[in-house]
């Protein structure tokens, strides 16, 4: 099945404590991206990448890291966590160019930092 | 107002009619895409209108863009209570690149 995987999907953590959400597609897409949702401020992008290695910023990037060193995985990771992180976050994977049909987002991660 | 901005921010109707939903936008765009959230899930695809479309169809929905007016509508035909969920636009926030920006939806809830 075509897809995007996000674990964990749920996870509280402590301030300062380095932590990673993973992110996986099987759809050999080049394009990959990070979202996070908050209310009454819709999604936001926080990076996304056009393909292996390349990486860009998106409006709120502020800490968070990303990587790309294979086409199928795009980490997110926040180095030190503060409470104004706590939100939703989504990643999401697409063709590019003309090919691209639209996003396929994965199930979401809620993240609590406390 | 947001690039993206859907309108109305809440909708709600009788099963079996029809919904309507908007979305402006204020820069060039290639296309604009239309996306559904139950709520807390993940977000699905619902429709891509490049900007040399001007209509679009997928089963019940129904797509327009305007690229004069910056604005594009969403029309769900016979609406079910399973179409009760936050419907969203998106767009390429600068043209040609992949800074997506999406607005802050409209929450549908269709009565049975």
């Amino acid at each position: 099945e075509a897809q995007v995987t996000q674990n964990p999907r749920y996870l509280i953590t402590v301030t300062g404590k380095k932590l990673t959400v993973t992110c996986s597609q099987n759809m050999n897409h080049e394009y990959m991206s990070w979202y996070r949702q908050d209310p009454g401020l819709g999604l936001r992008q926080i990076y996304y990448s056009m393909n292996v290695e390349v990486t860009d910023k998106g409006d709120v990037p502020e800490g968070y890291k990303v990587s790309r060193k294979e086409k199928r995985n795009f980490p997110l990771i926040l180095e030190s966590p503060s409470p104004n992180q706590t939100s939703l976050y989504f990643c999401a994977s697409s063709f590019t160019g003309a090919a691209n049909y639209g996003y396929t987002f994965g199930s979401g991660t809620r993240l609590t930092v406390v | 107002s947001q690039q993206g901005e859907e309108d109305p921010q809440a909708l709600s109707i009788q099963e079996g009619e029809n919904a309507t939903m908007n979305c402006s936008y204020k820069t060039s765009i290639n296309n604009l895409q239309w996306y559904r959230q139950n709520s807390g899930r993940g977000l699905v695809h619902l429709i891509l209108i490049r900007s040399n479309e001007r209509e679009k169809h997928s089963g019940r929905l129904r797509v327009t863009l305007d690229t004069s007016k910056k604005s594009s509508s969403l029309l769900i035909t016979a609406s079910r209570a399973a179409d009760t969920a936050s419907y969203f636009c998106a767009t390429d926030k600068i043209r040609g690149t992949y800074k997506y920006i999406f607005g802050t939806g409209t929450r549908l809830k269709v009565l049975a």
